[in-house]
């Protein structure tokens, strides 16, 4: 139990272009989903804080316009990255909270790399 | 504010050595501490966690202590397996709903034969 997916697991594009990753938890509902994003052999630095029904939660110097946050519903979050440049390039990771028990236990996705030309 | 300090990697270890990762952290109020593991090509697993002091969490042969006097946390394991060879990150969340983890820097372990 507590699967936590994302898609799609690796994504090349160009720069200007936009991209949506998915998070989705595949066996229990989520009301708060996560994004980090790791830099090369550093750690994961939080992004925003996704509340299902409700605008995300930015951390501080993370552009709410370039990166869109969804959580349409308790088990989907999605990430926009808009008008991708080269410096976006990066491994973005979600993780998603239960709605009930596990006590502040959060479950990581595998992580979407990103490679913006 | 919250953070947490992990020791810096690399860590090179030859296969059945003991392994320590230090791990401190400074937090309000009662955070509970875990460590997750991610191996090569994957997403982040946790490993143990403890959520108040004096806890012991274990797993696959690690443990770690919730030393509230030390504000400590660290990563041991009696006889390290080449399969154990990834990245440990230390991470706490304060003891409030819907709070995000906070991590350290990871260290990278590296186990040869």
């Amino acid at each position: 139990g507590a699967v936590v997916s994302q898609h799609p697991s690796r994504v090349i594009c160009k720069s200007g272009t936009s991209v949506k990753i998915e998070c989705r938890s595949l066996d229990f509902q989520a009301t708060t989903m996560f994004w980090y994003r790791q830099f090369p052999k550093k750690s994961l630095m939080l992004m925003a804080t996704s509340n299902e029904g409700s605008k995300a939660t930015y951390e501080q110097g993370v552009e709410k316009d370039k990166f869109l946050i969804n959580h349409a519903s308790l088990t989907l979050s999605t990430l926009t990255v808009t008008s991708a440049h080269p410096e976006d390039s990066s491994f973005y990771i979600c993780s998603a909270r239960e709605v009930s028990g596990r006590h502040n236990e959060q479950f990581f996705g595998p992580g979407t790399r990103l490679t913006v030309l | 504010g919250n953070s947490v300090t992990q020791m810096e990697g690399p860590v090179t270890l030859s296969e059945e050595a003991f392994l320590t990762i230090n791990c401190t952290y400074t937090a309000t109020g009662y955070p509970s501490l875990f460590w997750y593991v991610q191996y090569p090509g994957e997403g982040l697993q946790l490993l143990l966690k403890a959520t108040k002091a004096d806890d012991k969490g274990s797993n696959k042969g690690f443990e770690a202590t919730y030393r509230k006097e030390t504000t400590s946390f660290h990563l041991e394991k009696g006889s390290v397996q080449v399969s154990d060879s990834a990245v440990y990150f230390c991470a706490l969340t304060p003891n409030q709903a819907g709070t995000a983890l906070i991590f350290g820097k990871g260290t990278t372990l590296s186990v040869s034969s």
